[in-house]
């Protein structure tokens, strides 16, 4: 009963390294989402896959890549971290894109700061 | 302006009483519409969605839907202690390839003893 799990749930970066954030889910949801969370601005959407095959920008993609790998595994890439990447990292899925009653559900976030 | 909108408090209500969070919304094509419960350092929690027009009810929760007024509501009834937390609200929209979930700052409640 795992749900959606992201590794890692916190990660100390110097600036210009690179990392990527795994999430996986158990649901078989068809959508996936990376979000970031930051004091006072809410979650904002960074990318997302509304089906395995496809991925798309967010609201704040620039300095993230990410790649759906199969239905299950959605990543999130930092090529070279910069101090304003400092956030709480969410990954997301939800059920049928566009069914009705669609809902989200989150993994445990991954705390990321960047030196 | 904003997709969503929320008052971002604090708010504090006594144990007992009604808590009442409010929220708006700039897209009036969107159907779906959820709150959402995070404690501090957790990941945010669904205990509502709505999709029509009125009441829901579920517990001591209930959430509001005006889609003419674009106002999304959530009370909950004989706040406890451990409702202390921030309410997140969400709407679905579609800006492209495919539905993406648009959230609000979030209202921090507190419930006092």
């Amino acid at each position: 009963n795992a749900g959606v799990t992201q590794t890692p749930k916190f990660q100390v970066l110097k600036t210009g390294q690179s990392m990527t954030l795994q999430c996986a889910q158990d649901m078989n949801h068809n959508s996936m989402y990376w979000y970031r969370q930051d004091p006072g601005m809410g979650l904002r959407l960074i990318y997302y896959s509304a089906s395995e095959g496809t991925t798309d920008k967010g609201e704040v993609p620039n300095g993230y890549n990410v790649s759906r790998l199969n239905k299950r595994e959605f990543s999130l890439r930092l090529e070279s971290a910069a101090p304003s990447q400092t956030s709480v990292y969410f990954c997301a899925s939800s059920t049928l894109q566009g069914a009705t009653n669609e809902k989200l559900f989150f993994g445990s976030g991954t705390q990321l700061s960047v030196l | 302006q904003k997709e969503v909108e929320q008052n971002s408090g604090p708010l504090s209500v006594p144990e007992g009483a009604i808590a009442s969070l409010n929220c708006t919304y700039s897209d009036r094509v969107s159907q779906s519409f959820f709150w959402y419960r995070q404690y501090s350092g957790k990941s945010p929690e669904l205990i509502m969605s709505i999709y029509s027009n009125g009441d829901k009810e579920d517990g001591r929760f209930t959430a509001q839907l005006n889609k003419a007024s674009q106002y999304v509501s959530l009370l909950i009834r004989d706040s406890q202690p451990s409702d202390s937390a921030t309410y997140l609200c969400a709407v679905e929209g579609n800006r492209g390839a495919g539905n993406q979930f648009y959230f609000g700052t979030g209202t921090s409640l507190t419930v006092i003893p």
